[in-house]
This record gives structure tokens, sequence and C-alpha cells, in this order.
């Protein structure tokens, strides 16, 4: 298994540009979730799904979409970037948001928007 | 307030020492909670889960107290591997949606020889 891919590792935007963060699992995990994480700040829930076709939005939702139309694809779209979406952000998995469930981390995008 | 805090830090200890993290939560109805460890510029892994009854890995103990509302770990003989981020992490639900793993913003930790 490959556990939690995400593509791409780093990336620079000018301001206004749009662009697609991708995350895919190969565990057949239900829950999928996307975090940011600035410096002092810790991970911060951006938004997330409990399945296909079910999202909803985490603590800091403003400026990004997601959709999740399969169970192993969960993108996260910037669609007109600003610099305070600077930031690397991490996708993470488990198989529900339960007491023992690991949740599975990607190893991040580093975000740079200029 | 944040739903989830934690003393930055760092904590620097000399290898062999005892060092103990506490997290606060806001929300009573959270449900599970859990450590993760961080390494510079890697992505958090489950370090252990922490049950109500408290739970022992090795070196390490997490503990839960729900009147007050907080979790803590325990590292004890320190070692300098054990250098790195540790981040709390809470499940809540909210009304009207799902269960959300909430995290804090993390405790840096320095083991020096």
């Amino acid at each position: 298994n490959a556990g939690v891919t995400q593509t791409p590792k780093f990336q620079v935007l000018k301001t206004g540009q749009s662009m697609t963060l991708q995350c895919a699992q190969d565990m057949n995990h239900e829950y999928m979730s996307w975090y940011r994480q600035d410096p002092g700040m810790g991970l911060r829930l951006i938004h997330y799904s409990v399945g296909a076709g079910i999202t909803d939005q985490g603590e800091v939702p403003n400026g990004y979409n997601v959709s999740r139309s399969t169970t192993e694809d969960f993108p996260l779209r910037l669609l007109s970037a600003a610099p305070s979406q600077t930031s690397v952000y991490f996708c993470a998995s488990s198989s529900e948001t339960g007491e023992t469930d690991t949740q599975y981390f990607g190893p991040g995008t580093r975000l740079t928007v200029l | 307030r944040k739903e989830v805090e934690q003393d930055p830090g760092p904590f620097n200890v000399p290898e062999g020492a005892t060092v103990a993290f506490n997290c606060t939560y806001s929300n009573s109805a959270s449900q599970s909670f859990f450590w993760y460890r961080q390494d510079c510029r890697k992505e958090p892994k489950l370090l252990m889960s922490v049950y109500s009854s408290g739970n022992e890995d090795g070196r390490f103990t997490a503990q839960l107290n729900r009147a007050s509302q907080y979790i803590s770990l325990l590292i004890r003989d320190s070692k300098l591997s054990d250098s790195a981020t540790y981040l709390c992490a809470v499940i809540t639900g909210f009304s009207g949606g799902y269960n959300k793993l909430i995290f804090g913003a993390g405790t840096r930790l320095a083991v020096h020889p």
C-alpha cells in the first residue's frame, strides 16, 4: 500500500492563480481531511469528508473548495490564491473517526503564494 | 478561545529526564483524544490514543482528566530521538455536523546530551 499520497510536494503560485492539490489513499478509508499548518498555529482543519459525496467545512474553509467523487481521492482547490494561503497542506485519512482510529497523513504540499 | 490549547514550549531537557505536557480542550462533549508526534518538516504520526483509564506504552504514559478537560503526556527517561513536536488532538462532534479531529498548536521538545 502507498498509504496517503499528495501531489505536488512544492508549488509556487502568483496571487489570483488557481490550482488543485491532489490527495489519494489506497486503504479504502471513508474519512479524509485537509489541514494547513502555519508556524505557531498547529494543524487547522480546512475541509473534511466522511465518504464519497459527503463533505463538510472545518475550522478555516474560506478560499478552499473540495469534492469527493470517489473513496480514494479528495482534491483541494484554491480558486484564487492569496498570500495568506502560503502554508504547508496535509491530507489525512482514517477508516472512521473513532477512539481507536489512526489518522494517516500524507507527506504534505508546501505552497507559496507570491 | 481555541478548541485545543497547548504550551508551545520549547521544553529543553537533558537525556534521561522526565517531561510532561498538558493539553486542554474546551468542548466538554469531546469524545476521543490522541497524541501525535511530528518531526521537523514531516507529517504527523500517531503516538498514542488516550483512553479514559489512561494508557502506557513503554516510556510514554497518557492520561485523560475529563473533569478538568485536559490530557497529558509523560515521557520518562528521555532520549535524543524524542526531540520533536508533540501535538494533541481531540475528536469533537458539532451540532448539525460530523465528528472533527481538531489539533493543538503543538509542544516542542528538545532533548540534549
